[in-house]
């Protein structure tokens, strides 16, 4: 069974500090993704990697893929209470359709 | 409308009610999923339908009976549902497996609580 660990899973920090999340396997993964979800809202797709090593950037968010296909980061510089969410890392494996699913990461940016 | 639409968003039933979940998706998707999600707990697949067929029952329980008329429309039927049941139910769809999976779009989800 594939499972990914997500942690810290939980972290509260100041505006402006910068932040790394971290996803872990044992498992390969042939693509990975981050969702950010917001409170009585769905999980919303921020980035998918597919390459080892491949990293990503969505403005102030920086995404990698380990070379291994095992891991992942999502770091956020200069974090804003905008951040604020329940960040979710989900893997396939080689010729899976479904995604097994980290259990969150729940980030506070406090003002 | 666009993406993925659930109804209700919130929903209070009796243990002894019976009721319906409703996802719809205006992607052009042909594979729809259902999710659990509990505090404290990962997402918990349930149910898989990719091109209108079930592919995948996580041993979920008979209590919930999942119903795909087409690919743009998919059901959670509820019956005598017990306290625990209570969870953020969330739908989501994607492209079926073209080789690779670039993720899903989740609808916003359906509060259930079981009194």
């Amino acid at each position: 069974t594939q499972l990914l660990e997500q942690s810290p899973q939980f972290l509260s920090i100041q505006e402006g500090e910068n932040l790394t999340v971290y996803c872990n396997s044992s498992s390969v993964f042939s693509s990975l993704q981050w969702y950010r979800q917001e409170p009585g809202e769905g999980p919303v797709l921020l980035v998918t990697v597919v390459t080892g090593g491949e990293v990503k950037k969505l403005k102030r968010l920086t995404f990698q893929f380990g070379d291994a296909r095992k891991d992942s980061s999502l770091h956020i510089t200069a974090a804003q209470p905008g951040d604020t969410g329940l960040y979710l890392c989900a893997g396939a494996g080689e010729g899976a359709q479904k995604l097994v699913f980290g259990q969150g990461t729940r980030l506070t940016i406090n003002p | 409308e666009t993406g993925v639409t659930q109804t209700p968003r919130h929903l209070v039933m009796g243990m002894t009610n019976k009721k319906s979940l409703k996802c719809e998706q205006h992607l052009g998707h042909n594979a729809m999923y259902w999710y659990k999600q509990s505090a404290k707990k990962p997402l918990e697949l349930m149910f898989v339908y990719s091109l209108e067929e079930r592919v995948e029952n996580n041993s979920v329980p008979s209590r919930f009976s999942p119903e795909c008329p087409n690919s743009s429309h998919l059901f959670l039927h509820l019956h005598t549902l017990q306290p625990e049941d209570s969870a953020l139910y969330l739908c989501a769809s994607s492209q079926a497996w073209t080789g690779r999976n670039y993720g899903y779009t989740f609808g916003s989800g359906t509060r259930l609580t079981v009194v």
